[in-house]
């Protein structure tokens, strides 16, 4: 059954600390991979996605993401935090354009002062 | 760029009552939607795809009288929770497919529904 599990369901980090946060998927075929930030109150905001070519995609607000087809991973990167990153992250995968989106369960990022 | 509106933000109703939920498109056409649903603290569950003058397909273990949906445009997808219960309480967020090279998708800011 297609899945995408995310490792890290609560982390805290203090600023200007480095950020990975793991995704992988099982999927088969082709797959396009997200990467979805919720700050409190908020809708889902696109940070980055990946398609085909380049596996280092860049996103915005200095997050980026490596997808790696052996592990059937896309993790999400920042070097260095920023307490306005607190907020809850997203991965998300499908197998097509125009297919629904299956999430992984989040992961409540909390970055202290 | 895409922008979905969706409509209330937040509701409270009483058990029993029926709640309509309403997701417009607004700067472009949207002939698919996507309703999920989220519990707190955990992830977006889809329940259904509407498409635009057809019937909506329904994920496995969604109730299909409870939860009806109709798509009776290219910019209006509604959701409508129907004799509803505590148990409906939830935040409901609908979701379109991007178009073009973008093929990003653009979410509603979701609507609270609580059941009293």
């Amino acid at each position: 059954a297609q899945s995408v599990s995310q490792h890290n369901h609560h982390v805290i980090l203090s600023e200007a600390a480095s950020l990975e946060l793991g995704c992988n998927y099982s999927y088969g075929g082709t797959v396009n991979l997200f990467w979805y930030v919720q700050y409190p109150g908020q809708h889902l905001q696109l940070l980055l996605k990946y398609f085909s070519g380049d596996p280092l995609v860049k996103g915005i607000k200095g997050f980026e993401a490596e997808f790696i087809k052996s592990k059937f991973s896309f993790n999400l990167r920042k070097p260095s935090v920023q307490w306005s990153d607190t907020a809850e992250y997203f991965c998300a995968v499908n197998s097509g354009s125009g297919y629904a989106l299956n999430f992984g369960k989040g992961t409540s990022l909390l970055v202290t002062p | 760029g895409a922008v979905v509106s969706q409509h209330p933000s937040w509701v409270i109703c009483k058990s029993g009552t029926s709640v309509k939920i309403e997701c417009r498109s607004l700067d472009f056409q949207a002939t698919t939607m996507f309703w999920y649903r989220q519990f707190p603290k955990q992830s977006l569950m889809l329940m259904a795809t509407s498409n635009e003058g057809s019937k909506a397909t329904y994920e496995q273990g969604v109730e299909k009288d409870k939860f009806l949906i109709n798509h009776a445009s290219l910019t209006l997808s509604t959701l409508t929770v129907t004799s509803a219960h505590p148990e409906d309480s939830s935040f409901y967020i609908c979701s379109a497919p991007g178009s073009g090279s973008y093929y990003g998708y653009t979410f509603g800011s979701g609507t609270r529904l609580t059941v009293v």
